[in-house]
């Protein structure tokens, strides 16, 4: 069955330190979004994109988040100065279409800011 | 804004039981709703896709139901087993085009 890759797993960084995590949606789907989980807290949506651009996003998804598709299959998150609240799973996701498709996500990648 | 409670928030129950965990949103204005599972620390599995024309879905043991109009769903698990100890969450997806989940239900079936 075709799976979302995510990387690095784990990812430990200092404050202020730019981070960027990686996805590999499915190969045909249109349609991808960033979600985070602090630990403890309910999963929220930061981001989605489709035909290379931002379509929506949360108010957590401020100036110092940017999300960008690279090539042809990478889909990156990119925190500019991280901060110790933006501790949390962080779960790529994507779907064929808006509606009648389920959402398939990746594995997450848990970043800990120190 | 779409609102997701899911209960109870944690259930605990002996192997071999049948159970039910409940979702509700506030907006029935819904595409359709997932059912995920999430083992600690680790990412979130799909179970069950539920368009919101549909009233349920069915996948070996699981059995969801949805009634949109009243803004509840049901998933249904048949003779549990230790293996199904996970959280569960449930997430509509709405006119916002994204996901609201709900904070999960942490289900314990003992051996």
């Amino acid at each position: 069955e075709p799976e979302v890759t995510q990387t690095p797993s784990h990812q430990v960084t200092q404050m202020g330190q730019e981070v960027i995590l990686r996805c590999v949606p499915i190969s045909n789907h249109l349609y991808f979004y960033w979600y985070r989980q602090i630990l403890g807290q309910k999963v929220e949506f930061l981001v989605s994109f489709y035909n290379n651009e931002i379509s929506e996003k949360s108010e957590i998804f401020d100036d110092q988040f940017s999300v960008e598709r690279p090539d042809g299959s990478n889909f990156t998150l990119k925190i500019r100065s991280t901060k110790l609240e933006d501790s949390a799973m962080y779960f790529c996701a994507s779907s064929a279409d808006q509606t009648h498709y389920g959402y398939t996500f990746g594995s997450g990648t848990r970043l800990t800011v120190v | 804004k779409q609102e997701v409670t899911q209960i109870p928030a944690a259930l605990s129950v002996p192997e071999g039981e049948n159970l039910v965990l409940n979702c509700s949103f506030t907006d029935s204005a819904i595409y359709n709703l997932q059912w995920f599972r999430q083992d600690p620390g680790k990412g979130l599995t799909s179970l069950l896709l539920i368009q919101s024309s549909q009233r349920e879905q069915t996948s070996g043991r699981l059995n969801a139901s949805l009634d949109k109009s009243s803004g509840r769903s049901t998933l249904y698990i048949a003779a549990s087993q230790p293996g199904d100890s996970a959280t569960y969450l449930c997430a509509v997806s709405g006119s916002a085009r994204q996901l609201t989940f709900g904070s999960g239900t942490q289900l314990t079936v003992l051996p």
